[in-house]
């Protein structure tokens, strides 16, 4: 079945210090995307990042970064240089490209927290 | 601007009540989504649609209904039947179908009194 794994329910970074969110997926789709989201408290799902399953290189927005290392299934954020807007929950999501409903599967997410 | 508005921001039910969420785009995307969150979770979808005058049940419709007539509105209905109404409700638009980025509005939170 398709997942997603976050399995940092909480993290703290200090101010400027990178910081990264695990996930990890299963998929047997040859075909797939994965993305990560920001949840501020306000609510809104803002997206930052996007990678293909045969994208060759990392993705990279700015201060995020993707590291993706499909052998294990894993798709780490890495957030440079934190800032304290940057305090919010993440999730990753995947979608499946023979999906037939176009769902994106959520992971739990991380709440991240920078301090000063 | 472009992008994906809901409204109302906050709603009240009385229990027994139908209630209907909006969603607007004007990003001229094809294909339409509505999930729920529930506190400290994940998302999961409701309903979706790919283009206009079609949409399909996702993994949990019932008590939900939704309609699509324009290319740009895609609204909820949280019908009667919705045992557990109250949780957080985001909307989302995509371009395309496959693995096309899905962009979210900001959510309606819907309290059944």
């Amino acid at each position: 079945a398709q997942k997603i794994t976050q399995t940092q329910p909480g993290m703290f970074v200090q101010e400027k210090e990178a910081v990264t969110l695990d996930c990890t997926y299963d998929t047997s789709d040859p075909s797939y995307g994965l993305f990560w989201y920001k949840q501020p408290s306000s609510g809104e799902m803002i997206f930052l990042i996007y990678q293909g399953s045969y994208d060759q290189q990392n993705a990279t927005e700015g201060r995020y970064s993707l590291n993706f290392q499909k052998a294990r299934k894993s798709a780490n954020l890495v957030i440079s240089a934190s800032q304290l807007g940057d305090s919010a929950m993440y999730f990753c999501a995947m979608r499946e490209g023979s999906s037939n409903t176009g769902k994106l599967i959520f992971g739990q997410g991380t709440t991240l927290q920078v301090k000063p | 601007d472009g992008g994906i508005t809901q409204s109302p921001k906050y709603l009240f039910r009385k229990e027994g009540q139908n209630v209907t969420l909006s969603c607007e785009q004007n990003l001229n995307h094809d294909a339409m989504y509505w999930y729920r969150q529930d506190p400290g979770q994940g998302l999961r979808l409701i309903y979706y649609s790919q283009i206009v005058n079609d949409f399909q049940k996702g993994d949990i419709a019932e008590g939900y209904s939704v309609s699509r007539e324009k290319k740009e509105s895609f609204p909820l209905t949280v019908t009667s039947a919705q045992k557990n109404p109250t949780a957080f409700y985001l909307c989302a638009s995509s371009l395309g179908w496959g693995t096309d980025t899905q962009y979210f509005g900001p959510g309606t939170r819907l309290t059944v009194l």
